[in-house]
C-alpha cells in the first residue's frame, strides 16, 4: 500500500519566518508534486520533481522553492512566509498513472 | 498550457438520484483523465480514470465518459448515497509529456438522506 506522509498536519508560523514542509513516499516513485489547496481555487501546482535534484516550476511557484536530495523526500520551502501563503499544502507522488496524495499540512501564517 | 474547467461548483441531490459532473479541457494532446474524491478533512483519492482510446469506463455505481471531439469528459454517479458526499476533482494530463496533472476547481457534492 502506497504511503505518502507529510511532516506536520498543522503549522503556525509568523510573517517573515522560513518554513520547511517535508513529504516522504515509500514506493520508489520518480515524480513528486507540491500543491496548495484553497476554497474555490482547487488544487494548484507549485512545483514538481521527476528525479533526484530535478525540479520544475508549476503554475504558482512565486514565493516558494523546493529541494529533492533523495528520491523519497521532497521538501517545500517558504523563504519568507507571508499571510497570503496561509493555505492547505498537499504533497503527491506518482510513478506511472495514479497520483497518491499525502494527508496535507494546514499552514497558518500570522 | 492545459486548462480544465469543471461544472457545477456545487451539486445537491437526494439519496438514490444520479449526479453528473462535467469537465472540459483545452489541450487536444491530453490523453489521461482521472477523477479524485476528497472527503472532508481527508486527502484526495483516485476513484476512476479514463484514457483517450476509450469512450466510457464503469466501476460499479460510477462511470466516466469522454468525448475527444468536444474535449469534454463527465463523471456519473448513480444511486447516490450519503457517503458519496465529497468534493470531486477532474484532471487532465498529456501522458509522456510534462507529467503534470491539471485539475479542475472541484465540485462539492451533497447527497441528502
Amino acid at each position: 500500500d502506497v504511503k505518502v506522509t507529510q511532516s506536520s498536519r498543522y503549522l503556525v508560523k509568523r510573517t517573515g519566518e522560513k518554513v520547511f514542509l517535508e513529504c516522504v513516499q515509500d514506493m520508489d516513485h520518480e515524480n513528486m508534486f507540491w500543491y496548495r489547496q484553497d476554497p474555490g481555487l482547487g488544487l494548484r501546482l507549485i512545483y514538481f520533481s521527476y528525479d533526484v535534484k530535478m525540479k520544475e516550476k508549476g503554475d504558482i511557484p512565486e514565493g516558494y522553492s523546493v529541494s529533492r536530495e533523495k528520491k523519497e523526500r521532497f521538501s517545500l520551502i517558504l523563504e519568507s512566509a507571508s499571510t497570503n501563503q496561509t493555505s492547505m499544502y498537499l504533497c503527491a507522488s506518482r510513478r506511472t498513472d495514479t497520483q497518491y496524495f499525502g494527508p496535507g499540512t494546514r499552514l497558518t501564517v500570522l | 498550457g492545459e486548462n480544465v474547467e469543471q461544472h457545477p461548483s456545487t451539486l445537491s441531490v437526494q439519496e438514490g438520484d444520479s449526479a453528473v459532473i462535467k469537465c472540459t479541457y483545452s489541450d487536444s494532446a491530453s490523453n489521461y483523465f482521472p477523477w479524485y474524491k476528497q472527503e472532508l478533512g481527508k486527502r484526495p483519492q483516485l476513484i476512476i480514470d479514463i484514457r483517450s482510446n476509450v469512450g466510457e469506463k464503469k466501476d460499479q455505481r460510477i462511470a466516466v465518459t469522454l468525448n475527444k471531439t468536444a474535449k469534454h469528459f463527465s463523471l456519473h454517479i448513480t444511486e447516490t448515497q450519503p457517503e458519496d458526499s465529497a468534493v470531486y476533482f477532474c484532471a487532465a494530463q498529456v501522458e509522456g509529456g510534462s507529467e503534470k496533472l491539471v485539475f479542475g476547481k472541484g465540485t462539492k457534492l451533497t447527497v441528502n438522506p
